[in-house]
């Protein structure tokens, strides 16, 4: 099984508003992260979670605020978030195995706000 | 930076003609991944490829990574209008930690295979 779930799968926002997104697997991966990626475009890297310890911030706005609870869960919190932060929001999961390093993306969550 | 520069940008062709998307760098990957990716969903992995001159074949897709590993591609045979969407090519740099690595992304190729 090569799932990753995520919920909601749309989710509407006011500019003042405080909402979650969730990820979920359960593939034993021991690397999280979140993308966000616009229309067309390739997604663009977040954050990384190594062993529910943040690795990798790539200079994100504190309107962004991510949590790993546990090694099967990742959290993205969202607050006073601008228009331009519209977009669809993508999790993933690897695990190394020969090198490789695949990452199993979500289905995403898009985000409008309004 | 390592950059991955893929072409075409955009492909529009009938049912059963046969298409090239190419994966191009200066530098070396340990690895490279494909995927496509359809509106409104996440990308789904395709193949990854690891070795130097190694081709991996799925179904009507054939994929090759140079021998070099600094350069990809992916070939469809007879192309369907089910293969239209996003693919892109991922690059992994060498000399990742063992979790949680950062890939170099493709710029895209979107593909319409019309019927």
């Amino acid at each position: 099984d090569t799932e990753v779930t995520q919920t909601p799968k749309h989710l509407v926002m006011g500019m003042t508003n405080k909402k979650s997104l969730k990820c979920e697997q359960h593939m034993g991966h021991r690397a999280m992260y979140w993308y966000k990626q616009k229309a067309k475009k390739p997604p663009e890297l977040m954050f990384v979670y190594s062993y529910e310890k943040l690795s990798i911030n790539e200079s994100v706005p504190s309107r962004f605020s991510p949590e790993c609870p546990n090694s099967s869960l990742l959290n993205l919190h969202l607050h006073a978030l601008q228009p331009e932060d519209s977009a669809l929001y993508l999790c993933a999961s690897s695990h190394r195995t020969s090198g490789s390093y695949e990452q199993y993306f979500g289905p995403g969550t898009r985000l409008t706000v309004t | 930076t390592q950059l991955l520069e893929q072409s075409p940008q955009f492909l529009s062709i009938q049912e059963g003609e046969n298409l090239t998307v190419y994966c191009n760098s200066s530098s070396v990957f340990s690895s490279l991944q494909w995927y496509r990716q359809e509106p409104g969903e996440g990308p789904v992995l395709l193949v990854t490829v690891v070795t130097g001159g190694e081709v991996k074949k799925l179904k009507r897709l054939t994929f090759q990574f140079g021998d070099a590993r600094k350069d990809s591609s992916l070939h469809i045979t007879a192309a369907q209008p089910g293969d239209t969407g996003l693919y892109l090519c991922a690059g992994v740099p060498p000399h990742q930690e063992t979790s949680g690595s950062r890939l170099t992304f493709g710029e895209g190729t979107q593909l319409t295979v019309n019927p």
